[in-house]
Parts: structure tokens; C-alpha cells; sequence
């Protein structure tokens, strides 16, 4: 079945840091790719999404690459704040049609905290 | 703004007790979803649902049943709780149009079963 391997954590950073978090997946067919912010006691909200190969997906100076060749989607930004700090989450969903109803298959979720 | 809400952001229950979990969402969206989320394993389906009255076990549906009579509300119940279901419970939906399925979350049940 699909999977989703992330980078173990958490990882800790200082404000400006660079950040990458790793994302791997499993799949049959072509997924659309997804990664997911939960901060302090919310619930998770789409940060970026990709649905095809070659594709980035970018939103509030984060960015991510959809890579066949290397089914990979790593999470980056150049220079990160403190309120970045969240749990991230990368995910894959099968399409909407059909019997699949476009389930999502989440990754373990990384923590990051940043320091001032 | 799109909402999804959940009935209750913390709730103590005692083993053996009949809980239900209420998820609510005014996007007209055709399929909702419960995971239960927990340090190190992620979010994991217990059960999701395309239409009214339809429903389909996800990964996890021991112990959980659900329940859907309106298209906006989606119900998820712990028949007799159990310790081992002391969890972050997230309701979510989505609609079927196009390709890509974004789900949209609620902020969460925090559950502690004692």
C-alpha cells in the first residue's frame, strides 16, 4: 500500500536558519502531494501541495518539489522564524474519483522548534 | 471561510463509557473523514465517509463505528472506551470535484480515557 517516510525529529533551529525536511514516499500511480502545518493546539492546515511531477509547490517562503525520479517532496525554506515552530506533516493523496475517494497517507509528522 | 468544527476540544471519559465525537462542516462537502493522530505514528483513518449514510473503514476502525445522517455532520463513537484509545481525534472533509482532494481539518478532540 502507499506509505510516507519523513524525517525523523525534532529538529531544532535558529530564527534565519535554513530549514529541509525530508519526505519520501510509496505509491502506485501518480499521488498529488501534500504538506500539512499543525501549530500549538490547532488542527493541521495545507501549507503547500503538488500534483504532478516536476511541480513546486511554494506558500508563506516554503517550498517543495514533487520528484518522480527520487519520489521525494522535501520541505524547504531559506530562513525560518520562530513562528514557524509546528509539527509539519507530509502527506499523499490517491485521486478523487473513483472508489479511492482521495484518501490522504500521512507521514510520522516532524516537530520544529525555532529559537530567537 | 471554510469551517470544520468538533464538538469538543477536551473530553475525560471513564473506560467502559459510550463516547461520541461530533464533527460539523458548512462547505457542502461530500466526504469526511476521522483520524486519530498520536506522537511518532502520524494521522491514521479510522473511518471515512462519501455520502450520506455511507461509510468505510479506514486503517484503524476497531473499536470506533460512525455514524452519517446529514451531509454536514459526521459522528464517530467509541461503543465502550477504552485506555488505549486516550487520543488527538481530527475530523476532516473534502469535496470529489477535480483532481487534486485537499481536506479541510478541525482543531482537534483532545480524548483521555481513564
Amino acid at each position: 500500500g502507499d506509505s510516507v517516510t519523513q524525517m525523523e525529529g525534532p529538529v531544532t533551529l535558529s530564527e534565519e536558519a535554513f530549514l529541509t525536511i525530508n519526505c519520501t514516499y510509496t505509491a502506485t500511480g501518480y499521488p498529488s502531494l501534500f504538506w500539512y502545518v499543525q501549530y500549538p493546539g490547532e488542527g493541521l492546515q495545507l501549507l503547500l501541495k503538488a500534483t504532478k511531477a516536476d511541480d513546486k509547490g511554494s506558500n508563506k517562503g516554503f517550498e517543495a518539489t514533487y520528484r518522480k525520479e527520487t519520489t521525494s517532496f522535501h520541505l524547504e525554506k531559506g530562513s525560518v522564524q520562530v513562528s514557524d515552530s509546528a509539527v509539519y506533516f507530509c502527506a499523499l493523496s490517491d485521486h478523487a474519483g473513483g472508489t479511492s475517494y482521495g484518501k490522504l497517507t500521512f507521514g510520522q509528522g516532524t516537530i520544529l522548534t525555532v529559537h530567537p | 471561510d471554510v469551517k470544520v468544527t468538533q464538538s469538543s476540544r477536551y473530553l475525560v471519559k471513564r473506560t467502559g463509557e459510550k463516547v461520541f465525537l461530533e464533527c460539523v462542516q458548512d462547505m457542502d462537502h461530500e466526504n469526511m473523514f476521522w483520524y486519530r493522530q498520536d506522537p511518532g505514528l502520524g494521522l491514521r483513518l479510522i473511518y471515512f465517509s462519501y455520502d450520506v449514510k455511507m461509510k468505510e473503514k479506514g486503517d484503524i476502525p476497531e473499536g470506533y463505528s460512525v455514524s452519517r445522517e446529514k451531509k454536514e455532520r459526521f459522528s464517530l463513537i467509541l461503543e465502550s472506551a477504552s485506555t488505549n484509545q486516550t487520543s488527538m481525534y481530527l475530523c476532516a472533509s473534502s469535496s470529489p470535484s477535480g483532481r487534486v482532494n485537499e481536506q479541510f481539518f478541525g482543531p482537534g478532540t483532545r480524548l483521555t480515557v481513564l
